[in-house]
């Protein structure tokens, strides 16, 4: 069964460090998003994403944050300068069809631990 | 504001028995529904979701859940729990007419006792 996969599942990384997570939508999908966690926290949409570009975001989601579909299988999520509060779980989901409401896909997550 | 609320953080139940996780919603109209399922390690799950018509849904792994708008409320159920039914649940709104992000509660951590 296809499947959304997500690299690394963890990342540590010092504060004011760029990092990049990665994730690999199902192949037909045409809508991607990325969501985060933080610990004993509800699950936060960050951002949307269709046509190659962000469709929209949240609050959460400023100028530290960037998303990018640079091939036909990729998605990431860019953390210019990562801060303290950026630890969490980040999780890529992906649908497909029409931006009715089809089921999301939800990829494993990825852990990200700012030191 | 859309907001989605889980009011047990954590539950635990006997094995064989019935269970039923709280979910209250609030928005303007009428959302649509979901209950995910996460497993340690793993992503997230849909069990069911509710979009309109008939007000109980059934879903995967025997649960099922029941839309009860005059209470915002979209709890989920199972009958019968089973040891695999350990994880955390998850309900989810998405809002008609957006651009389909959902909205979480904080969850409910299921554990089944033997």
């Amino acid at each position: 069964e296809p499947e959304v996969t997500q690299t690394p599942s963890h990342q540590v990384t010092q504060m004011g460090q760029e990092v990049i997570l990665r994730c690999v939508p199902i192949s037909n999908h045409l809508y991607f998003y990325w969501y985060r966690q933080i610990l004993g926290q509800k699950v936060e949409f960050l951002v949307s994403f269709y046509n190659n570009e962000i469709s929209e975001k949240s609050e959460i989601f400023d100028d530290q944050f960037s998303v990018e579909r640079p091939d036909g299988s990729n998605f990431t999520l860019k953390i210019r300068s990562t801060k303290l509060e950026d630890s969490a779980m980040y999780f890529c989901a992906s649908t497909g069809g029409s931006m009715g409401y089809n089921e999301q896909f939800f990829g494993p997550g990825t852990r990200l631990t700012v030191l | 504001a859309q907001s989605v609320t889980q009011p047990d953080i954590h539950i635990t139940v006997s094995e064989g028995a019935s269970l039923e996780l709280r979910c209250n919603y609030s928005y303007g109209a009428t959302p649509y529904l979901f209950w995910y399922v996460q497993s340690p390690g793993q992503g997230l799950q849909l069990l069911l979701k509710y979009f309109s018509g008939d007000t109980l849904v059934q879903g995967i792994k025997g649960f099922e859940a029941e839309f009860k708008r005059s209470q915002s409320s979209f709890n989920l159920r199972k009958p019968s729990v089973h040891w695999s039914d350990a994880a955390e649940y998850f309900c989810a709104v998405g809002a008609r007419g957006s651009q389909g992000n959902l909205i979480f509660g904080k969850g409910t951590k299921l554990s089944v006792k033997p």
